[in-house]
């Protein structure tokens, strides 16, 4: 089973719009973290936000926030205010402990590709 | 810049090859994680190290192996090599514990002709 998953292969948005990437999760680490990167076409990865299992707020980072639902174990990123610099690939990811060597592992989705429209 | 280092930013080597790639973690994380990135796809995990130990291992091939050196720099080695493993390949640290997220270098963009 997946445990990151990111249903929209594809989306565009209008600058100046808000976009809401979707990302659901399936563990059982209780004590979880749940993370957004952006790729941009140069390829590096960016991270953007951060929200961990036992938070009670959605996080937010300027214009990236995070809505956080854990009892539908789903993160999706919303960016406000779209500009043209936020065309890229977003991985939604998860940070879980491995059962069997007790270290943090990190988990990626296959990854939403947005395209911002002038 | 993320702290972390990754050597070459770019590598093209014939099939049936073996390559190298490096990574120097941020100063201070102990683990070092290995990425595999094939065009238009998404991160699939290769190998966890963790003060130089194997700790977890993702979809690795036998052809390709990983070491983590007692500086913590890490080294992925790739042997015959074939056209379907032109990737680009990510190699990301952190820290055990707390809040944190992996820091990813540039990553090494091999093609294999």
């Amino acid at each position: 089973a997946q445990k990151i998953t990111q249903t929209q292969p594809g989306m565009f948005v209008q600058e100046k719009e808000a976009v809401t990437l979707d990302c659901t999760y399936d563990t059982s680490d209780p004590s979880y973290g749940l993370f957004w990167y952006k790729q941009p076409s140069s390829g590096e990865m960016i991270f953007l936000i951060y929200q961990g299992s036992y938070d009670q707020q959605n996080a937010t980072e300027g214009r990236y926030s995070l809505n956080f639902q854990k009892a539908r174990k789903s993160a999706n990123l919303v960016i406000s205010a779209s500009q043209l610099g936020d065309s890229a690939m977003y991985f939604c990811a998860m940070r879980e402990r491995d059962s069997t060597s007790g270290t943090y592992k990190y988990i990626f989705g296959t990854g939403t590709r947005l395209k911002v429209l002038a | 810049d993320s702290g972390v280092t990754q050597t070459p930013k770019h590598l093209i080597t014939a099939t049936g090859q073996r390559v190298t790639l490096r990574c120097s973690p941020r100063s201070g994380d102990l683990s070092v994680y290995w990425y595999q990135q094939s065009l238009d796809q998404g991160l699939q995990f290769l190998i966890q190290y963790y003060n130089g130990e194997e700790r977890a291992k993702g979809n690795i091939l036998e052809r390709f192996s990983a070491q983590q050196f007692p500086d913590l720099h890490s080294e992925l080695n790739l042997s015959s090599l074939e056209l379907g493993d032109s990737a680009l390949y990510f190699c990301a640290s952190s820290v055990q514990g707390g809040t944190t997220e992996a820091f990813f270098g540039q990553g090494t963009r091999l093609t294999v002709v």
